[in-house]
Formats: C-alpha cells, sequence, structure tokens
C-alpha cells in the first residue's frame, strides 16, 4: 500500500524557520495538502494543492514540492505553532488517500 | 455552516461491532464525499475510506477491506461507517471528514467532532 513518510519530531526556536519534509513516489503527480493538529482537537487545513494557503492560515505557513518531496515551511515560527503535522495525498490511482505518520514540531 | 455531527462514545467487546453516524447541515448532502479517519491515541491520522452520498459509491483503505461498511440515509443528511470484528487495536477516535473541492481536486476540509470507540473485554 502507498505510503507517505515524514520525519517524526522538528525543534525550532521561537523566530526561527521550520521545515517539515514529506516524501512520497506519487507526490510528482498528485497534490500534497498539510494539516495542523493540537492536541484534543480535530485537524485543521494549512495548506492544499502543494503551496495554497487557506483564508484565515497566517502567511507564515507556505507550501512547496518537488519531485518525490513536499515541504511544509514556517517561517518565524511562533510557540502557538507548537502542534502534530500530518501530510495528506492520494496514491498514482488517486483512489485511495493516506496520511504520512505526522511530525511533532517543538517550539521553544 | 457546514456542520458534522457524530454520534457519541461508544464502548464494545471483542469480536463486535461498532456503527458510527455523521450527521451533515448547513450544505446539499449528496453533493460532497465523506471520508472516514481515524487516531487511536497517541497515534497518527489513518484514512479508512470514502463513500459518495449520492451514488453510494465507496472505497476503502485496503487495511480495512473486508471489516469496514460505508452507507448513508440521505433522507436524514447522514452517513455511517461500520466496523466489524472489533479488536484492542481499533480503539480509537473515528472521524467523518466531508470533502471540500477546489480546482478539480479534493480534500478533506470539513471535519466532524471525533467518536472514540473502545474496545475492551
Amino acid at each position: 500500500s502507498y505510503e507517505l513518510t515524514q520525519p517524526p519530531s522538528v525543534s525550532v526556536s521561537p523566530g526561527q524557520t521550520a521545515r517539515i519534509t514529506c516524501s512520497g513516489d506519487a507526490l510528482p503527480k498528485k497534490y500534497a495538502y498539510w494539516y495542523q493538529q493540537k492536541s484534543g482537537q480535530a485537524p485543521v487545513l494549512v495548506i492544499y494543492e502543494d503551496s495554497k494557503r487557506p483564508s484565515g492560515i497566517p502567511e507564515r505557513f507556505s507550501g512547496s514540492s518537488s519531485g518525490t518531496m513536499a515541504t511544509l515551511t514556517i517561517s518565524g515560527a511562533q510557540v502557538e505553532d507548537e502542534a502534530d503535522y500530518y501530510c495528506y495525498s492520494t496514491d498514482s490511482s488517486g483512489n485511495h488517500k493516506v496520511f504520512g505518520g505526522g511530525t511533532k514540531l517543538t517550539v521553544l | 455552516q457546514v456542520q458534522l455531527v457524530q454520534s457519541g462514545a461508544e464502548v464494545k467487546k471483542p469480536g463486535a461491532s461498532v456503527k458510527v453516524s455523521c450527521k451533515a447541515s448547513g450544505y446539499t448532502f449528496t453533493s460532497y464525499d465523506i471520508n472516514w479517519v481515524r487516531q487511536a491515541t497517541g497515534q497518527g491520522l489513518e484514512w479508512m475510506g470514502w463513500m459518495n452520498p449520492n451514488s453510494g459509491n465507496t472505497g476503502y483503505a485496503q487495511k480495512f477491506q473486508g471489516r469496514v461498511t460505508m452507507t448513508r440515509n440521505t433522507s436524514i443528511s447522514t452517513a455511517y461507517m461500520e466496523l466489524s470484528s472489533l479488536r484492542s487495536e481499533d480503539t480509537a477516535v473515528y472521524y467523518c471528514a466531508r470533502a471540500y473541492c477546489s480546482g478539480g481536486s479534493c480534500y478533506p476540509g470539513y471535519w466532524g467532532q471525533g467518536t472514540l470507540v473502545t474496545v475492551s473485554s
């Protein structure tokens, strides 16, 4: 079955840039999406279609994709950005969706 | 506004089945796919499958094939996810999530509040 691979954890100091990667064989042809999940809450979309930001999401969140890797970048990370982040995409057929394993972002 | 309200927490014994409901409001129920996603305590998100409420067509993750059934009742704008042959590893929060579609691509955009299913003898 198709898999998306993320690093388990990323740690930065406040104001630094955090980068979270997501690798998958179908990413050259399929969009990546990024969700933020804070403890006890439902996920919230922060990036869609590789690099688009939904309304209400701060400009410090950005996304990119190149080859088999998608990247979520948080420029000037804030303490309130501490959360788990998940990438989401589909396999090459488009019928089967998958989440990455998640990355715990620590900002301190 | 779009709302998805799920049924309450469940406690089941191993081997039993559970059926979680997801009542939609604020939009035309048959116009958008419903996805089901689960999350075990302290673990990541796991996509289980999708259902088209208009046609009833479904697609399930390979891991759940043969154990999961997704259905709907369009008259009450409600989607259901039934998981059978429960085992302790199925203890998790189960979410329904309505697709949000933009530019030809769709993704889980609106989420229910989650339903905790506990499997314990």
